[in-house]
Parts: structure tokens; sequence; C-alpha cells
């Protein structure tokens, strides 16, 4: 089971602020298949990235996503003020597929 | 707009089995373009896949929950099910039924989720 691992586990930061999130994985995800999802208090997961970098439907472009092997990079340029999230990664590289235990990106 | 509703007891006995059932609407569970999943997370917690089933009724398990896990589709109610069997309290967290796209195993539309409490 590939194990992801994400840093920091809490982002402090103003609107307008640029946020660098990270995600490791315990083996190499295969074919870059790595997906992020933010999650907002009282709501279901919506997803960002898929396959390391190609952005979701609707989802703004101040979202990008990067990375290949076992490191990977989700930035949100300019911090609006409904980014303030947890971000999670998941892998689908391998069976079982598994998601990394989530970013808290919170207002400074 | 299509959505995803989750239905189903919100307490369950330790040692029960606990039994979830998916609502899609405006889409088709018996097309081709998607499988249909869930997924869960203990509160405050990480999320867990459980399992998904295609249209063909290929079925996948996350192997750590396979021996007590069960998933299942009714097309003609256009809904899915979940049966998770011998509940202890680790089995309470909110479960979500999920979309997943045929182009990867990553999930692009979620339910609101269900919290299910495992206490006597």
């Amino acid at each position: 089971e590939i194990v992801l691992t994400q840093s920091p586990g809490t982002l402090s930061l103003s609107p307008g602020e640029r946020a660098t999130l990270s995600c490791r994985a315990s083996q190499t995800v295969a074919t870059s298949y790595l997906a992020w999802y933010q999650q907002k208090p009282g709501q279901a997961p919506r997803l960002l990235i898929y396959g390391a970098s190609s952005r979701a439907t609707g989802i703004p472009d101040r979202f990008s996503g990067s990375g290949s092997g076992t490191d990977f990079t989700l930035i949100i340029n300019r911090l609006e003020p409904e980014d303030f999230a947890v971000y999670y990664c998941q892998q689908y590289g391998s069976s079982p597929f598994t998601f990394g235990p989530g970013t808290k990106v919170d207002v400074k | 707009q299509l959505q995803l509703q989750e239905s189903g007891p919100g307490l369950v006995k330790p040692s029960e089995t606990l039994s979830l059932t998916c609502s899609v609407s405006y889409d088709s569970i018996s097309g081709s373009d998607y499988y249909w999943s869930w997924i869960r997370q203990p509160p405050g917690k990480g999320l867990e896949w459980i399992a998904t089933i295609y249209y063909t009724g290929s079925t996948y398990y996350n192997p750590s929950l396979m021996s007590r896990v069960s998933i299942s589709a009714d097309t003609s109610k256009n809904q899915f099910s979940l049966k998770l069997s011998s509940v202890t309290a680790a089995d309470m967290a909110i479960y979500y039924c999920a979309r997943r796209p045929n182009t990867g195993w990553y999930f692009d539309l979620w339910g609101r989720g269900t919290l299910v409490t495992v206490s006597s």
C-alpha cells in the first residue's frame, strides 16, 4: 500500500498570498496518478486536480499541480477567502487507492 | 444537475451490519463512463476508499475491508449500496458515495455524506 505524507500539517497564510502544499508518496506513483481535493467544514471533498497537473472542470487557474514519482505539489496562487480549507492528495496508481492526511490552510 | 444522495440508518449497533444506499439523480449508473464508489471519513480524520462497482457488475474492494464489505447496484432504481458487517467503533465515520470516471481512479463528484455512529 502506498502511504502518502502531506506537509505542512497546517499552513497559515493571508488572502492574496501563495500556498505551496506538498504530498510525498512512500513508493513511486505510477504515471503520475495523483489527485488533489479541497474540503471545507461540513462539506464533501471537491476534486481540484487529477493526473498530477490537470485541473478538474470549473476549477480556477490559480490552482496548479505538479510533480511525478514520489513528490507532488499543489500551488494556490493569490489565496481567495474561499480557499481556506483542508487539502488532501490521493494516489490512484495502485490499489488500494489511498489519501494523504491533509493540509489545513487557515487564515493568518 | 447530477446529484448523489446517501441514505441509511445513522446508528448501528456493534457487531451488526451497516447498510447504506446512494441514489443517483440526472445520470444513469448503467452507463459506461463512470464507476460508483463508497469512501468514508472518521470524524476529524482522513479519507478511506472502501469499494467501487461498475455497470457490468465488476466490483473492487479495499483489501483492508474486503472480508466485511459488499457493494451492489440496483439499476432499475439507479442506486448502489454498501453493506459492512460486524461493525465496531472504528467504523464510525461519515460515509460518502462518489463517482469515478473511467479515465482514472479519482473521484470527481461526491454526495454530501452521511454520518454513521456505532453504539449500543
